[in-house]
């Protein structure tokens, strides 16, 4: 069975610093990848995903990620972080077409002025 | 921008009660997902439903869950007697099977509080 390990819970940076958020995942066969975004009180926003090419996506707001299929990562990036990304961010890993989401515990980003 | 809608945003129930969460997926959309997170714990997958029926279900779906599509454009779960552990933010999702990468697209959630 697929999972997803992200190690920090609690992640704080100044506005205008870089940011990288980890995220590991167990799959035995390539997975598809997501990184998705919740606000305090709202859904779930997709940012950005993976599932097969280029190995560092681009995705919304600013943000990127990198597939290392050596390291079972996902890592998730951003170069200057703004406060309003303050937010709980959620990697995913789903494993085919229209397959259920294994979500990790996320990592809540704190962004201080 | 097309977008998953939930209803009730917020619903409070006595235990033992009957609860039904109501999702308009998006409108060509034909996969449909409920999820639930528990206050400051991980999304975790209940069940995905495909032309009619049940495709996958966690263990966390017993037989106190029920998923249903009465019509075109809704998707409903129930709960028959609610449990204080039931008490969660559940989000219903739906991804269009044409796309390879499994995009699946959430609603902004309802939060069941059982008292």
């Amino acid at each position: 069975a697929q999972s997803v390990t992200q190690p920090d819970i609690h992640i704080t940076v100044s506005e205008g610093a870089s940011l990288e958020l980890r995220c590991n995942y167990s799959y035995g066969a390539t997975p598809y990848l997501f990184w998705y975004v919740q606000s305090p009180g709202q859904g779930l926003q997709l940012l950005l995903k993976y599932f097969s090419g280029d190995t560092l996506v681009q995705g919304i707001k600013g943000f990127e990620a990198e597939f290392k299929r050596s390291q079972s990562s996902f890592n998730l990036r951003k170069p200057s972080v703004h406060w309003s990304d303050a937010a709980e961010y959620f990697c995913a890993v789903g494993t085919g077409t229209a397959s259920k989401l294994t979500f990790g515990t996320g990592t809540r980003l704190q962004v201080t002025l | 921008e097309p977008e998953v809608t939930q209803t009730p945003s917020h619903q409070v129930t006595q235990m033992g009660q009957e609860v039904i969460l109501r999702c308009v997926p998006i409108s060509n959309h034909l996969y449909f997902y409920w999820y639930r997170q528990i206050l400051g714990q991980k999304v975790e997958f209940l069940v995905s439903f495909y032309n009619n029926e049940i495709s996958e279900k966690s263990e966390i779906f017993d037989d106190q869950f029920s998923v249903e599509r009465p019509d075109g454009s809704n998707f409903t779960l129930k709960i028959r007697s609610t449990k204080l552990e039931d008490s969660a933010m559940y989000f219903c999702a739906s991804s269009d099977l044409g796309q390879a990468n499994n995009e699946q697209f959430f609603g902004p959630g309802t939060r069941l509080t059982v008292l």
